[in-house]
């Protein structure tokens, strides 16, 4: 199994430019979310999606969209790069996430984001 | 919103000591669960607490859940060299159907 696949694994982006980071899972999960990584901050959450046509914002939401058009995938998109957006990005999926049933989240390897 | 907040955020220790991280929310959680990330990796699930004062165990790992739902730690006994990596504790965001991760807490084992 592949599990959670997140590509580009590296990219350069100019200020201004957007850019799209996919992620794809085959678990057949309905829970799938993006965080980004800063040194000393931990994970912050950016978008999640609770099943195919269902997105909502996370913590740092600003900047980003997301789509959920089929259960496999959940695109990440860059509208317009900042600076500020350098990071180090997690695509996450998880069986179920809700407070009667909390499933593991599942991460890709991430993809690392500059921002010139 | 919620907070996890986690201690240390690095701690450093010669092969065969213990190590301890302490992970606190402002809020009740419904449960907690931990993970490892290694350098240059990616998190990787370690075990969850759903119950209040539940006590884990995976070989030299000890994980607790606070009696008030507000805290746990993780406990790795006689560190070794491939413990290295950076522990989270994450719970559940109270207003989000998404887990609140802390800080984390970098270890660094000298052998």
């Amino acid at each position: 199994n592949a599990g959670v696949t997140q590509t580009p694994k590296f990219q350069v982006l100019k200020t201004g430019q957007s850019m799209t980071l996919q992620c794809a899972q085959d678990m057949n999960h309905e829970y799938m979310s993006w965080y980004r990584q800063d040194p000393g901050m931990g994970l912050r959450l950016i978008h999640y999606s609770v099943g195919a046509g269902i997105t909502d914002q996370g913590e740092v939401p600003n900047g980003y969209n997301v789509s959920r058009s089929t259960t496999e995938d959940f695109p990440l998109r860059l509208l317009s790069a900042a600076p500020s957006q350098t990071s180090v990005y997690f695509c996450a999926s998880s069986y179920s996430l809700d407070r009667k049933n909390t499933g593991e989240l599942f991460f890709g390897e991430g993809s690392r984001l500059t921002v010139l | 919103g919620q907070q996890v907040m986690q201690i240390p955020q690095y701690q450093h220790v010669q092969e065969g000591e213990d190590f301890t991280t302490y992970c606190n929310s402002s809020t009740t959680l419904s449960n907690i669960q931990w993970y490892k990330q290694r350098p240059g990796g990616h998190p990787v699930f370690l075990i969850q607490l759903v119950k209040s004062g539940e006590v884990k165990k995976q070989k030299r790992l000890t994980f607790q859940f606070g009696e008030a739902k507000k805290n746990s730690s993780l406990h790795i006994t006689a560190t070794q060299t491939t413990d290295v990596g950076t522990y989270f504790c994450a719970g559940m965001d109270t207003g989000r159907r998404a887990l609140t991760f802390g800080s984390g807490t970098r270890l660094q084992v000298q052998p």
